[in-house]
């Protein structure tokens, strides 16, 4: 596609639930991130995929998130028995990764979680 | 770590007023430096980056940057703001290529008056 793409925009669920998250990077894009935007706190990183491989997942907040990328292209990201503190908006940024890279991030619009 | 301190959180100026919003670093090398803005409901756009070189940097939308290794900051700056600069303006720091893992600062809101 054009751009990045993630979905849903908007998600409501109620706590305890598990939800998923998708985004669907630039073609070509090797290298995926995935940020946490909460009010007031700027963006806070998750975990990067290198192809399919994950080297840095430092920025999981704990083992209710975990994310995959499958086919070096559509990742998504799970939180499972979700919390309040879990709402947010979740961030996804591809850019050209390793030696093509050009420092860019680009960014979908990204997926706002609401947890009741 | 690195770390970016935006000590502004929120910023109204009049229209067709200069504008700088500052953002201070924390890296121990020399740092890759962004501005991104965010405008409402949207994702995140670049505005400049700042690699080496020039330390006066040029970006989209007639804002610039300049880079002071002196005082560790990376301040963006407008002439003359519109009111479509309205938006959140986040500044950034990364380590190098091959991982543009980017460590953000909390944002600098900017409300444009008429």
């Amino acid at each position: 596609g054009a751009g990045v793409s993630q979905s849903p925009s908007n998600k409501v669920t109620e706590k305890g639930k598990d939800v998923e998250l998708r985004c669907d990077p630039i073609s070509g894009h090797t290298a995926l991130y995935w940020y946490r935007q909460s009010l007031g706190q700027g963006l806070e990183f998750l975990i990067y995929f290198q192809g399919n491989s994950a080297p840095d997942k430092s920025g999981l907040p704990s083992d209710r998130f975990s994310a995959e990328r499958t086919g070096g292209s559509v990742s998504t990201l799970t939180i499972q028995r979700t919390q309040q503190e879990d709402s947010a908006v979740y961030l996804c940024a591809s850019s050209l990764g390793g030696s093509g890279g050009t420092g860019e991030l680009f960014f979908g619009e990204g997926s706002r979680l609401t947890v009741l | 770590a690195q770390s970016v301190t935006q000590p502004d959180i929120h910023i109204t100026v009049s229209e067709g007023a200069s504008l700088e919003l500052r953002c201070n670093y924390s890296y121990g090398a020399t740092p890759y430096l962004f501005w991104y803005v965010q405008s409402p409901g949207q994702g995140l756009q670049l505005l400049l980056k700042y690699f080496s070189g020039d330390t006066l940097v040029q970006g989209i939308k007639g804002f610039e940057a300049e880079f002071k290794r002196s005082q560790s900051s990376f301040n963006l700056r407008k002439p003359s703001v519109h009111w479509s600069d309205a938006a959140e303006y986040f500044c950034a720091v990364g380590m190098n290529f091959g991982n543009e893992k980017l460590t953000f600062g909390t944002g600098t809101r900017l409300t444009i008056i008429p």
